[in-house]
């Protein structure tokens, strides 16, 4: 069965420092991979996703998360943040294959990611 | 384009009771239906799987008996907790897949979610 894991429960930074959030996940196979976020009293929104090709996959709000097959990676970053950025940060994975009725998006646990003024 | 709504965003019930939530696909046809639960601080816990004119199939530890789900049209899937106690209150939200918008992304679109609050 697939599987995310986020490591990092909360992270606090000050503004402009830059940003990476862990994402690992378990499943051998092929595997769409997203990040959202969602800001204090929001709905989620799609921050990126990935399915194959380039590696290195850019988002909104200058977000941008590099997948690591051999690690089962996908990482997020951010080269300076903002106050703005506060928010929970979920790591999700499909791991069903396209198209099937079956497949199904996972999260981990999520990051709570505080930003200093 | 790819909106899905929830009604309400917010209810507040006593026990015992019962509770409709709807999600609605409002510009596309969804296929099949996610229904989640997010409890305050947590991640989303995925609940079931509903394909239109089919039965949900539910995760595991999830009470079908409890948490009641149809998918009678392909934009409309409806989650009732029923006879609804305080430990059920919790954020449930949908989301919604079109295999055509989806696309190799297997992308799901995501309702506003719906707060219960059970007295």
């Amino acid at each position: 069965a697939q599987s995310v894991s986020q490591h990092n429960h909360h992270v606090i930074l000050s503004e402009a420092a830059s940003l990476e959030l862990g994402c690992n996940y378990s499943y051998g196979g092929t595997v769409n991979l997203f990040w959202y976020v969602q800001y204090p009293g929001q709905h989620l929104q799609l921050l990126l996703k990935y399915f194959s090709g380039d590696p290195l996959v850019k988002g909104i709000k200058g977000f941008e998360a590099e997948f690591i097959k051999s690690k089962f990676s996908f990482n997020l970053r951010k080269p300076s943040v903002q106050w703005s950025d506060t928010a929970e940060y979920f790591c999700a994975v499909n791991a069903g294959v396209a198209y099937s009725s079956a497949s199904k998006i996972i999260f981990g646990s999520g990051t709570r990611l505080s930003i200093r003024p | 384009g790819a909106v899905v709504s929830q009604h309400p965003s917010w209810v507040i019930c006593k026990s015992g009771t019962s509770v409709k939530i709807e999600c609605r696909s409002l510009d596309f046809q969804a296929t099949t239906m996610f229904w989640y639960r997010q409890f305050p601080k947590q991640s989303l816990m995925l609940m079931a799987t509903s394909n239109e004119g089919s039965k949900a199939t539910y995760e595991q530890g999830v009470e079908k008996d409890k948490f009641l789900i149809n998918h009678a049209s392909l934009t409309l899937s409806t989650l009732t907790v029923t006879s609804a106690h305080p430990e059920d209150s919790s954020f449930y939200i949908c989301s919604a897949r079109d295999f055509l918008l989806a696309g190799r992304y297997n992308e799901q679109f995501f309702g506003p979610g719906t707060r219960l609050t059970v007295l």
